[in-house]
């Protein structure tokens, strides 16, 4: 059953530490990103990568880290800097190949209080 | 169909009536637009795509609408049913061929 996963479903931390959201997909897709979402907003970019090892910040990525050492993954740090982490956050892969069309993960809730 | 701060723009149908639902893109370049539905807690879901060479693409109950003289998309749902209520995005491919612009989001209530 081939897509994009994302765990968890919600987390929860305390101001000041850093926290990893994962995603993972099996769509053997090239390109994968982080979006953040505010209530009643849209999608902002955080971090995306085309390609294994390589990665691009986004509109929003102050605050955040990415990595992609397997094809598969890309996981998100949230920091201690993010000033305001509590959002919805969304991971997407697409297959980079002239194709636009993104998938999404079911997303992660993070709280910080 | 964009919000301005905190509001997303709502569109109230009664069941059985078909939806429009509008978009105006901001880049001229764009050669690629999507439509998503996103219900609430979800990640959003692809409903119709449409590529520049194109003025109009049709789905099952869907179709999608580009006036590329007004930089305009629009969304028209069939039949609307409870189940199409959610918050619809459109997006735009811009200038990249790996990203995409998303728009703020219009919210679609059906009214049984």
């Amino acid at each position: 059953d081939g897509g994009i996963t994302q765990s968890p479903k919600y987390l929860f931390r305390k101001e000041g530490q850093n926290v990893t959201l994962s995603c993972e997909q099996n769509l053997n897709h090239d390109a994968m990103y982080w979006y953040r979402q505010d209530p009643g907003q849209g999608l902002r970019l955080i971090y995306y990568s085309q390609i294994v090892n390589d990665f691009q910040k986004g509109d929003i990525a102050e605050g955040y880290s990415v990595s992609r050492e397997k094809k598969e993954s890309f996981p998100l740090t949230v920091t201690s800097a993010q000033k305001n982490p509590t959002a919805f956050y969304l991971c997407a892969s697409t297959s980079g190949q002239g194709g636009y069309e993104q998938y999404f993960g079911p997303g992660t809730r993070l709280t910080v209080t | 169909g964009e919000s301005v701060g905190l509001h997303l723009p709502t569109l109230s149908v009664q069941e059985g009536d078909n939806s429009i639902i509008n978009c105006a893109y901001s880049n001229s370049a764009s050669d690629y637009f999507i439509w998503y539905k996103q219900e609430s807690g979800k990640g959003p879901q692809f409903i119709i795509d449409i590529r520049s060479n194109m003025d109009k693409r049709q789905g099952q109950r869907v179709t999608v609408l580009l006036n590329k003289t007004v930089k305009h998309l629009s969304l028209q749902i069939a039949a609307t049913q409870p189940g199409d209520s959610a918050v619809y995005f459109c997006a735009e491919s811009g200038d990249s061929s790996y990203k995409l612009i998303f728009g703020s989001g219009t919210r679609l209530l059906v009214r049984p």
